[in-house]
């Protein structure tokens, strides 16, 4: 079946710090795979995404790359902002539905 | 462009009774989507219209939930009755073109619904 596994929270990060939240995934076929943010009290806002493998999905100094020999898009960012802080849910549409991951939350402190 | 819109942004119940959540999605979307996110985990769906067909409420109880999207644009939900396990977050989502990987869903910022 089509699922995503995203590892668990809670992240806590000063900033500055890099981050990694990784991301596997099962599917059929070829899928594309998305981040969404959520802020509090928000709903979900589309961070990057990527349709084929080998792509590299970017926006706000984040990246994923879209791996299909280790089914995996672990998010990457090179210095966290408390701005950053929010819910991190990773996404497959391997047809017509959308699969998401249970989320991880990251904060960032000062 | 405007975003999805959805109302009321909030809503406390008591068990037993009805309840009904309104959604207006982009301009020019086909798809409408209706999820359920329970606290600390990702979104489920619930129903996906394309146009105003249903493509897939596999997952929606359809003893207690029901949509519609009459016209292809607006869509509501109801629940009647509620029960407490269905406290969540009800976020509706829109694309252009449902199950095409350039087509990303964009969200609105969910109803909040409380069942005591």
């Amino acid at each position: 079946g089509n699922s995503v596994t995203q590892m668990e929270g809670p992240v806590t990060l000063s900033e500055e710090a890099f981050l990694t939240i990784n991301c596997t995934y099962t599917a059929t076929g070829y899928p594309s795979l998305f981040w969404y943010v959520q802020y509090p009290g928000e709903g979900l806002q589309l961070l990057l995404k990527a349709t084929k493998a080998d792509d590299k999905g970017s926006n706000k100094g984040f990246e994923a790359t879209y791996r299909k020999e280790t089914t995996s898009f672990h998010l990457e960012k090179g210095s966290v902002q408390v701005s950053d802080s929010a819910v991190y849910f990773c996404a497959l549409l391997p047809g017509n539905q959308f699969y998401f991951g249970t989320g991880t939350s990251l904060t960032v402190i000062p | 462009e405007a975003g999805v819109a959805q109302s009321p942004r909030y809503k406390i119940i008591e068990k037993r009774q009805s309840v009904a959540f309104w959604c207006n999605p982009i301009s020019g979307h086909a798809t409408l989507y209706w999820y359920q996110q329970i606290l600390g985990q990702g979104p489920k769906l619930l129903i996906q219209f394309q146009n105003n067909g249903v493509v897939d409420d596999s997952q929606l109880p359809k003893d207690r939930f029901s949509a519609e999207r009459l016209k292809g644009v607006d869509s509501t939900l109801k629940i009647q009755p509620a029960k407490l396990e269905d406290s969540a977050v009800y976020l509706c989502a829109s694309s252009l073109q449902g199950g095409a990987g350039n087509s990303p869903l964009h969200f609105g910022n969910g109803t909040r619904l409380t069942v005591t």
